[in-house]
């Protein structure tokens, strides 16, 4: 059974840095054709790609928001984890992590944690 | 970048058809899949890869794709299919490879 959960800080004050960790079981990001996603969705708004690593540690980010995030995995520990840099009130969100594969060479996120709130705010 | 169009709003009554459009340039090329999110839940995927339904989905959910459009197709709505639908395709080239999602659809049942 595949799990994924979110954690990190609730609130984050303008201009810090976001570090957000998805821990998850029941699959390893060492198997190839995997990947783990990190969505984010504005309160009343849509859903956004944010950043996705895969298996052999290939990693892509949204580009508009490219500059901002790092996107890193510890195999050994089932751990993912998304650094954003400069956050700004706007970035308040439910980030949600994701587990990937590809079907038919288009990748598509199978199973989702249940989300994160954070909000930006002094 | 690529973007995908959705309408921001379908309205159904029970046990009609309720159809949700995405609009994507050459979206014919790429693979659409489909997730239904309910108020303060995350996404659940019901079509991937253009038609398939991911265990657990009912025949209900379809999807399909015609020129530069691809659609969910929700037969015989239920008052529980009420939720945002959004698409998303795997946006890739020589030079760039993203994950695009549509701006989502609320469906309404009436």
């Amino acid at each position: 059974q595949i799990t994924l959960k979110e954690s990190g800080p609730t609130l984050v004050k303008p201009t810090q840095t976001l570090t957000l960790t998805c821990t998850f079981s029941g699959f390893s990001l060492s198997t190839a054709g995997v990947g783990v996603g990190w969505i984010r969705q504005p309160p009343g708004k849509a859903l956004e790609w944010l950043a996705i690593i895969y298996w052999n540690d290939d990693r892509r980010y949204s580009p508009s928001l490219k500059s901002r995030l790092t996107i890193t995995k510890d195999t050994s520990k089932n751990h993912v984890v998304l650094k954003t840099t400069n956050m700004d009130p706007v970035d308040t969100a439910t980030y949600f992590c994701a587990h990937s594969i590809v079907s038919s060479s288009s990748w598509y996120f199978d199973y989702w944690g249940q989300g994160v709130l954070v909000t930006v705010s002094s | 970048s690529y973007v995908l169009t959705q309408p921001p709003s379908v309205s159904v009554a029970p046990g009609q058809t309720a159809r949700i459009t995405c609009g994507g340039s050459n979206i014919g090329s790429k693979g659409v899949h489909w997730y239904q999110q309910k108020p303060g839940q995350a996404p659940v995927p019901v079509v991937y890869d253009n038609s398939d339904r991911p265990s657990g989905i009912p025949e209900r959910f379809s999807g399909s794709k015609s020129g530069n459009t691809a659609t969910l197709t929700i037969s015989r709505v239920e008052a529980g299919d009420e939720a945002d639908y959004y698409c998303q395709v795997w946006d890739s080239s020589s030079d760039h490879h993203y994950v695009v999602f549509g701006g989502g659809t609320k469906l309404t049942v009436l």
